[in-house]
């Protein structure tokens, strides 16, 4: 069975640094997705970024960029110069493929950014 | 970018009424809606998959009698929380599959927070 594994629960950085939330997954089949979405304190999910298996390349989205490694099962996502407004939940998602692209969620990192 | 609407952002009911969510794409059409639960400082739970013009697919443990959902067009897709409890008070999320897009990434509703007394 799928399953994804965030085991930061809580990260600190500072303004303008960068930060890496780390996040492994577990799956049996070839093709499969892998989604960055952050959630503030106001609850809605924000999508942010997506690897597929296949890309060979790793995902970037401005600030964002996916450390994407097959071979460790991880994908990990990092912030760069983080701002105050990158505070919030992150969760790691993984879509189930050949099926109802069902997402299954990690238990997310909490990211305060500090002055 | 697509959006994903949410209504009500917040409801409160006394135990034993039923409550309605409503979940709407608002630039794009979505064939699969999905429902999701999230308890205080907890990660996203699937209860369902909802597809336009079909029953709704339960995740298993999701009483799909007390949780009925209706995707009636492709831009709008219910839950109803049917003689609500104090355990269903929760925060619930939709999204919406974009299915134009090749990643097919899902965008998320807003959330209703809905607190039963």
């Amino acid at each position: 069975a799928q399953k994804i594994t965030q085991t930061q629960p809580g990260m600190f950085v500072q303004e303008k640094e960068a930060v890496t939330l780390d996040c492994t997954y577990d799956t049996s089949d070839q093709s499969y997705g892998l989604f960055w979405y952050k959630q503030p304190s106001s609850g809605e999910m924000i999508f942010l970024i997506y690897q597929g298996s296949y890309d060979e390349q790793n995902a970037t989205e401005g600030r964002y960029s996916l450390n994407f490694q097959k071979a460790r099962k991880s994908a990990n996502l990092v912030i760069s110069a983080s701002q105050l407004g990158d505070s919030a939940m992150y969760f790691c998602a993984m879509r189930e493929p050949y099926n109802t692209d069902k997402l299954i969620f990690g238990t997310g990192t909490r990211l305060q950014v500090f002055p | 970018g697509a959006v994903v609407s949410q209504h009500p952002s917040w409801v409160i009911c006394k135990s034993g009424t039923s409550v309605k969510i409503e979940c709407r794409s608002l630039d794009f059409q979505a064939t699969t809606m999905f429902w999701y639960r999230q308890f205080p400082k907890q990660s996203l739970m699937l209860m369902a998959t909802s597809n336009e013009g079909s029953k709704a697919t339960y995740e298993q443990g999701v009483e799909k009698d007390k949780f009925l959902i209706n995707h009636a067009s492709l831009t709008l897709s219910t839950l109803t929380v049917t003689s609500a409890h104090p355990e269903d008070s929760s925060f619930y999320i939709c999204s919406a599959r974009d299915g134009a897009s090749f990643a097919g990434e899902q965008y998320f509703g807003p959330g209703t927070r809905l607190t039963v007394t």
